[in-house]
């Protein structure tokens, strides 16, 4: 059956290290990628978004890979600051149904001063 | 623009009543979805139109479940009867093409007692 996974539930940081949350998949045929930050009581709000023939993507202090090989994407969250704190959910869209995307359960990252 | 718009943010029905909850997508958007949000479950999707007709339904639970969207400004998610275990917060997200990041609403959290 199709699975997405994101490596743990919580990371906690210290402030200013590199944040770095990984979401796996199996089953899927990816045509695309998204990864969002969602606080509580609000919508998720998309960062970025990953083609399945791009490698890395980079927006500010974040950068996303993409290796189809692994079924593996990094999220990478540089020069961390507690307003960083948030829950990271990734997606995954398939090329059969590219409109469908598919969210992981998320990893709730703490950045500590 | 103001963003996805998604009206009641608060609703709590009795048991048996019907619900419904209301999205405005952003304009120009060819996009709309329909996700809910559990603890258990995470984000899943229920439902999303393409040009105001729906692509894919298979995520609606079961037939109490209807969706429409009457126009590219427009759609409703109804609930009739609800049920306890319809309690979750139900959010609207819209894109455009589908591939370029999804916006979500604020969210309606429904409780049904």
């Amino acid at each position: 059956s199709q699975k997405i996974e994101q490596n743990s539930e919580a990371l906690n940081i210290q402030e200013g290290k590199t944040a770095t949350l990984t979401c796996n998949y199996t089953n899927y045929s990816p045509a695309y990628l998204q990864w969002y930050r969602q606080d509580p009581g609000r919508g998720p709000v998309f960062l970025l978004l990953i083609r399945e023939n791009e490698k890395e993507k980079r927006k500010e202090r974040l950068k996303v890979t993409f290796d189809t090989t692994l079924k593996q994407s990094l999220f990478h969250i540089t020069a961390s600051q507690p307003a960083d704190s948030a829950t990271y959910l990734c997606a995954l869209s398939e090329s059969t149904n590219a409109g469908k995307s598919t969210f992981g359960d998320g990893t709730t990252l703490t950045v500590k001063p | 623009d103001a963003g996805v718009i998604q009206s009641p943010r608060h609703e709590v029905t009795e048991m048996g009543q019907e619900v419904t909850l209301r999205c405005k997508p952003i304009s120009g958007h060819d996009y709309l979805f329909w996700y809910r949000q559990t603890m258990m479950r995470g984000l899943e999707l229920l439902i999303y139109f393409n040009n105001n007709v729906p692509i894919d339904d298979s995520g609606m639970p079961e037939d109490r479940f209807s969706a429409k969207m009457p126009n590219a400004s427009f759609s409703t998610l109804k609930i009739q009867p609800s049920e306890p275990r319809d309690s979750a917060v139900y959010f609207c997200a819209s894109s455009f093409e589908g591939v370029y990041g999804y916006t979500f609403g604020s969210g309606t959290r429904l409780t049904v007692v």
